[in-house]
């Protein structure tokens, strides 16, 4: 049973226009929420993260929104660059998990030039 | 700093062998993670250890898989006989002992069994 899910596997965009990637999870209990880009034949980097007493953060072109309400969050990335074409996984963790990170499957964007 | 170090990128074996991947975590993190990326499952956590301690090793899919970190610098997952299905990317992360502190990650191991 995945507690974090990202419903759209793949996800194409032209270049200069918003990004938006979705993630959904089901425990209660997470508190911490963090986005990680992967380039082919790389480890995971992390992106941006957000607490769960905010419910938005932004660096640079990236912006976090969470509804803790509807248990999801979006991960905005403005403008989109060709660069930015990677596999986005949605992680998850709270004070039940330890250090313990619970990732969703992934969403490959692809910024069309 | 060198980041988190894995050996070997890749590694061919034949159904039965045993296969060793290895993990230098970065210097000074006290948490480390092994997991295990694949089309259908996506990132999962196969063991995590705090100052050298396995703490949960409940991903661990079978007894073929072990896990060992015999000190601060160095941990070793082992799979004994290998099988077709555990084709993967191994994905080796650590972290600081603060809370909410952000994975680091390996740039993984492609593992074929054939």
């Amino acid at each position: 049973d995945q507690q974090v899910k990202q419903n759209s596997p793949s996800l194409s965009v032209q270049e200069g226009r918003i990004s938006i990637l979705n993630c959904d999870y089901t425990n209660s209990m997470f508190d911490y929420f963090l986005w990680y880009k992967k380039y082919p034949a790389e480890g995971p980097t992390f992106l941006i993260s957000i607490s769960s007493i905010k419910d938005k953060n932004e660096d640079g072109r990236f912006t976090v929104f969470l509804n803790k309400s509807a248990k999801h969050l979006s991960l905005h990335i403005v403008p989109s660059q060709p660069g930015d074409s990677a596999v986005y996984f949605c992680a998850a963790s709270g004070r039940d998990y330890g250090q313990n990170f619970v990732f969703g499957p992934g969403t490959r964007l692809s910024v069309l030039p | 700093d060198a980041g988190v170090i894995q050996s070997p990128r890749h590694e061919v074996t034949e159904m039965g062998q045993e296969v060793t991947l290895r993990c230098k975590p970065i210097s000074g993190h006290d948490y480390l993670f092994w997991y295990r990326q694949t089309m259908m499952r996506g990132l999962e956590l196969l063991i995590y250890f705090n100052n050298n301690v396995p703490i949960d090793d409940s991903g661990m899919p079978e007894d073929r898989f072990s896990a060992k970190m015999p000190n601060a610098s160095f941990s070793t997952l082992k799979i004994q006989p290998s099988e077709p299905r555990d084709s993967a990317v191994y994905f080796c992360a650590s972290s600081r002992q603060d809370p909410n502190e952000k994975l680091f990650f390996g740039s993984g191991t492609q593992l074929s069994v054939l």
